[in-house]
């Protein structure tokens, strides 16, 4: 079975210091991550993901996350925090060798709070 | 392009009745999927439907269901409803259903509440 684990529920940055939201999972097969963020009283926007290839993936509105297979890790970074980062946001796995459906199994979320 | 859309917004309901979402995936886009988002959770995948099949179900009581529509829309039925169902009810569209690769993009939900 596959999962997700966001060991933090609220991270609190101040505006223009770098941030970090941690990510770890575990699959069965070959992993395929995805971070998504969460406006309230909107659904799910997606920021990028990571299928194979370079360890670093860049993605939307300047976020980038890095994959590390040894720790089984995927955070979620930005070098400089903006007010308007400020989000719900969650971390999800899909199981590589799981063919056939595309089913996504999300973390429970970390809340970033940008303090300016 | 408009993107997934979702009907009703919001739902009120009382236990034991019976509720009806609706999905309409982005243009072009022939997979969706369905979750549950319960306060304070990330989201619960329900069902996911390509060229009008199941391709997975969650683990979810029968009193769930769902169908795909030859236009690629879908429908989420709940029965017998009762207190815990109370959630957001997210659609997700992507552009085949077999692809791994795919990022799912998701609708505004509809946020169901029962009484």
């Amino acid at each position: 079975a596959q999962s997700v684990a966001q060991p933090e529920d609220q991270v609190n940055v101040a505006e223009g210091n770098p941030l970090t939201v941690k990510c770890t999972y575990s699959v069965s097969g070959n992993p395929y991550l995805f971070w998504y963020v969460q406006y309230p009283n909107r659904g799910l926007q997606f920021l990028l993901k990571y299928i194979t290839g370079d360890n670093l993936v860049k993605g939307s509105y300047g976020f980038e996350a890095e994959f590390n297979k040894s720790q089984t890790s995927f955070h979620l970074k930005k070098p400089s925090a903006l007010v308007s980062d400020s989000a719900l946001y969650f971390c999800a796995v899909r199981d590589g060798g799981a063919f056939g459906n595309e089913k996504l199994t999300f973390g429970t979320g970390t809340r970033l709070t940008i303090i300016p | 392009d408009a993107g997934v859309t979702q009907s009703p917004t919001h739902l009120i309901k009382t236990r034991g009745q019976q509720v009806t979402l609706r999905c309409s995936p982005i243009s072009g886009h022939k997979s969706v999927s369905w979750y549950q988002q319960v306060l304070g959770q990330g989201p619960q995948f329900i069902f996911q439907y390509y060229e009008k099949e199941e391709r997975g179900r969650g683990n979810f009581p029968d009193r769930f269901s769902a169908r795909q529509f030859p236009n690629y829309s879908s429908e989420l039925n709940v029965n017998a409803l009762l207190l815990g169902d109370s959630a957001l009810y997210l659609c997700a569209s992507s552009l085949t259903g077999l692809n791994l690769y795919n990022e799912q993009f998701f609708g505004p939900g509809t946020r169901l509440t029962v009484l």
